[in-house]
């Protein structure tokens, strides 16, 4: 059964202090793993996709990457508006459907 | 912009009622998607449609759960009887999936949630 695990559960950083969040998967064969962004009272907003091991790609202060067993979304200089849950999720070779993780609560303080 | 639209945003109702949640997906769109997210199992895929047809409906409830697709720019889900364990935000979301596979083409995972409907079942 595809598995997606996130850690920590939740994160508090202060502003400029830079971290990394850790999506641990397994699946059968992946397709695809994906980092969403959660506001409270919200739908999550996709971020990126990567597609195989040693890809990378960014998106302002947001750098996610993909080994064969997790991914990494490192968060460079965090502001307070960086505050959210990130979500990960994988889709299996051959399937549609996505298996989230149960995501990571983060606070930035000023 | 283009935006998915649900409704209604909170649904308060009694065990036993019938309950009817809406969803426009993004003009142009062709793959819609149905999640419930609860604080102890996270997002859930319940059901999703292609082109109004549904592709799979493993994670929804048979016995009280049914989601339909009516025409393009409105896809329903339904639960009757609602239960005390529903209670639970539904996202719809939706995104387009090229069925010539182009290079380049925008990958319907790229899926764009609604606001959801937040249902609460006394």
């Amino acid at each position: 059964e595809d598995q997606v695990t996130q850690s920590p559960e939740a994160l508090r950083l202060q502003e400029g202090e830079s971290s990394s969040l850790n999506c641990s998967y397994t699946v059968s064969g992946l397709r695809g793993l994906f980092w969403y962004r959660q506001d409270p009272g919200k739908g999550p907003e996709f971020l990126f996709t990567l597609y195989s091991a040693g890809e990378e790609k960014e998106k302002e202060r947001l750098k996610a990457t993909l080994t064969k067993k997790e991914s990494f979304l490192h968060i460079t200089a965090p502001k307070p508006e960086d505050s959210a849950t990130y979500l990960c999720a994988v889709q299996a070779t051959g399937f549609q459907k996505l298996v989230f993780g149960t995501g990571t609560r983060l606070l930035v303080s000023p | 912009d283009a935006r998915v639209t649900q409704t209604p945003r909170d649904k308060v109702t009694e065990m036993g009622q019938e309950v009817t949640m809406r969803c426009q997906p993004i003009l142009g769109h062709n793959t819609v998607f149905w999640y419930r997210q609860t604080m102890m199992q996270g997002l859930e895929l319940l059901a999703y449609f292609r082109n109004r047809a549904p592709l799979d409906d493993s994670g929804m409830p048979k016995d009280r759960f049914s989601a339909e697709m009516p025409d393009a720019t409105l896809a329903t889900l339904k639960i009757q009887p609602s239960e005390p364990r529903d209670s639970a935000v539904y996202f719809c979301a939706s995104g387009f999936r090229d069925p010539l596979q182009r290079q380049g083409a925008p990958s319907y995972n790229e899926q764009f949630f609604g606001p959801g409907t937040r249902l609460t079942v006394l």
